[in-house]
């Protein structure tokens, strides 16, 4: 069984570029979520996919976006960055629509850093 | 708020018992408890949960107070590879975990 997998590892961008991280979940799993991890500092949920459909979005912008695909693999995409954009972002899955009771499983991460 | 307050750090010797404790003072009655641990340049990685009843598995126990404001992590023998930030979160059926700031582990040979 494949884990939690998100491309590429490392990225460096300039300020007001656009960056596509990819995300391919754990097999059977049909709900992915998206967390921002700056240094230091706690994950933030950024937003969750459940079947190709955005279902839940914390409190980030609309420059941050997200696409899930009909095998469950999803992208962040993350327009007009700025330099605060600079963080670890982490990728879970989990193996349906999350409940209280359903852990997610994380991917090591894409540590992005804009200059 | 869905946050749960924890340590910032805490120190343990190697083999010896660790109790990482997290309150959760506005609990509902329908929140689970999560707790999820993260390793050096590793995503978080997920521990245990429960709901009202002790748990158990083979990385840890999960220790919850009757009143469901506090609850223990309980790791019975530390190892170095038991070094990581523990995140305690109250999870509700919704899509997200709240990660607060969890508790650094240290643990000396």
């Amino acid at each position: 069984e494949t884990g939690v997998t998100q491309s590429p590892t490392h990225l460096i961008k300039t300020r007001g570029q656009q960056v596509t991280l990819r995300c391919s979940s754990q097999s059977g799993h049909n709900t992915v979520s998206w967390y921002q991890q700056a240094l230091g500092q706690g994950p933030q949920f950024i937003f969750q996919y459940y079947r190709e459909e955005e279902n839940g979005r914390g409190n980030f912008p609309p420059r941050f976006s997200g696409l899930q695909f009909p095998n469950y693999s999803s992208e962040l995409n993350v327009n007009a960055l700025e330099l605060d954009d600079s963080a670890l972002y982490l990728c879970a899955s989990s193996p349906q629509r999350a409940g209280g009771y359903n852990e997610q499983f994380f991917g090591p991460g894409t540590r992005l850093t804009v200059l | 708020d869905a946050k749960t307050t924890q340590p910032n750090s805490m120190e343990s010797n190697e083999e010896e018992p660790v109790h990482l404790p997290c309150n959760h003072s506005t609990i509902s009655g329908t929140d689970y408890i999560h707790w999820y641990r993260q390793l050096p340049s590793q995503g978080p990685e997920y521990v245990i949960h429960g709901l009202t009843s002790n748990v158990n598995n083979r990385m840890a126990s999960l220790a919850i107070a009757e009143d469901r404001k506090s609850s223990t992590l309980i790791l019975h023998r530390a190892t170095l590879r038991d070094a990581a930030v523990y995140y305690c979160i109250r999870k509700t059926s919704g899509s997200r975990l709240t990660f607060g700031e969890g508790t650094q582990l240290t643990v000396n040979p």
